[in-house]
């Protein structure tokens, strides 16, 4: 069974630009969730979504948005990028949420 | 605010010794407790997780001992090996919320 696959493995931006990161979940899964990695905050949640709706909310500002496909793929955008938005942003899936989350690789993202 | 708490921040321990994380946890409606390795460059995978009903769960070479009362619970690493270096962070969450609180994280080297 494939894992759970994001696209891009790395990017670069530019502050002020808008970004679109990708997750293609585990098969047969239908939760998906967000999350953001930096040294110095460490995982922090950004957002749920199971069958094309958000069910849960991070602490994050407006300017990330997430949505999901009808086959469970799920995008995450962030717009306006900032110098602080720099981070190794992480999708897992699960089959109904919350337990036994599997997450992928990641999107190194880089703000310069 | 929800937290969980993990230390230590690094740790050291000798090929074939015990290695110890421990966490704990504010908020008492958390009901799920896993633990996760992640390697560089990779994505945290899923090690073993808890519910509060029982104390202990063990898995191979790896052991959650958990303390309802005290709010706390620890990952137990016997026999350890060098391929255990790694980074390893503890989380919780409540049923029906898919949301993983987690810990800072700790970075386990396993010296020979």
């Amino acid at each position: 069974k494939a894992g759970v696959t994001q696209t891009p493995r790395y990017l670069i931006k530019t502050r002020g630009q808008q970004v679109t990161l990708s997750c293609s979940p585990i098969s047969g899964h239908r939760s998906v969730s967000w999350y953001q990695q930096t040294p110095g905050q460490g995982l922090q949640f950004l957002f749920e979504y199971f069958s094309e709706t958000q069910r849960n909310k991070g602490n994050f500002p407006g300017r990330f948005s997430g949505r999901q496909f009808s086959n469970s793929r799920s995008e995450m955008n962030v717009s306006t990028l900032e110098l602080g938005d720099s981070a190794l942003y992480l999708c897992a899936s699960s089959p109904t949420g919350g337990t036994e989350a599997f997450f992928g690789q990641g999107t190194r993202l880089t703000v310069v | 605010q929800q937290q969980v708490k993990q230390s230590p921040q690094s740790l050291i321990v000798q090929k074939g010794g015990i290695s110890i994380i421990n966490c704990a946890y504010e908020n008492t409606a958390f009901d799920y407790f896993p633990w996760y390795q992640q390697f560089p460059g990779k994505g945290p995978a899923l090690l073993i997780a808890i519910r509060p009903d029982v104390s202990e769960k063990k898995e191979g070479r790896f052991t959650i001992s958990f303390n309802k009362s005290a709010k706390q619970f620890s990952l137990h690493i016997m026999d350890s090996q060098p391929g255990d270096s790694a980074t390893y962070f503890c989380a919780a969450s409540i049923e029906g919320n898919e949301k993983l609180t987690f810990g800072t994280g700790t970075r386990l080297t396993i010296i020979p």
